[in-house]
């Protein structure tokens, strides 16, 4: 079965940087594009980008400015998920997701969901 | 300020039917599917709709999706208390060149 493992959760300060992996099994790890959304404390989601692990193309939301980066590992079926700068606003619980179709914008399956606190 | 507009919270009886509207512009719903989430309480989101009025297997046909214009609406028949969640619509911006969400609907059966 399709499974998306997430990295424990984070607390870092302000101005540090915080990586997150995501590790895919239960179906062919290029086919399908992975997402990472977001989610504040009592807030609604947020898109962060998505990486498309066959060849490595990315996209990103401007909203995060060139903060973010997603990167990914063939050879274990991880992807990763960098944020720098981090602030206080960046406290939130991280997620990745599987497209439901190879290239879409849906999402079928998540993973855990990492928190991440930022605190000085 | 979510750029697709839900409302904060919608409520119905057990058994009854409710929809939740979402609003958006001819840049994301107008010109791209739309999809549904249900979120449950510390939990990751659950798709419900995708492609305006796909199911994915295993969601129950309780659930409908549909889309028109510039707005999307996602309806609930025969609500149970297990129903109580957070909905959020979401789709791809063509404009903003990225996934945009509505901020969330609050689902209470009464």
């Amino acid at each position: 079965q399709v499974q998306l493992v997430q990295s424990g959760a984070e607390v870092k300060k302000p101005g540090a940087s915080v990586k997150v992996f995501c590790k895919a099994s239960g179906y062919s790890f290029t086919n399908y594009y992975i997402h990472w959304v977001r989610q504040a404390p009592g807030q609604g989601l947020e898109w962060m980008g998505k990486i498309n692990p066959s060849g490595g193309y990315t996209s990103y939301s401007q909203n995060f400015q060139d903060r973010v980066t997603i990167t990914t590992d063939v050879s274990t079926s991880t992807v990763y998920m960098e944020l720098n700068s981090l602030r206080s606003e960046d406290t939130a619980v991280y997620y990745c997701a599987r497209a439901k179709s190879p290239r879409g914008t849906s999402c079928v399956y998540w993973g855990q969901g990492t928190l991440v606190t930022v605190s000085s | 300020q979510s750029v697709l507009t839900q409302p904060p919270s919608v409520s119905a009886a057990p058994g009854q039917k409710v929809t939740i509207s979402c609003s958006g512009s001819i840049s994301n719903i107008g010109n791209n599917y739309v999809f549904w989430y249900q979120q449950l309480p510390g939990t990751a989101p659950k798709l419900l709709i995708y492609d305006n009025n796909l199911r994915p297997s295993g969601i129950p046909d309780r659930f409908s999706g549909s889309k028109s214009g510039t707005s999307a609406t996602l309806g609930v028949t025969g609500l149970q208390t297990g129903d109580e969640a957070d909905y959020y619509c979401g789709t791809w911006d063509s404009s903003l060149s990225l996934v945009v969400f509505g901020g969330g609907t609050k689902l209470t059966v009464l």
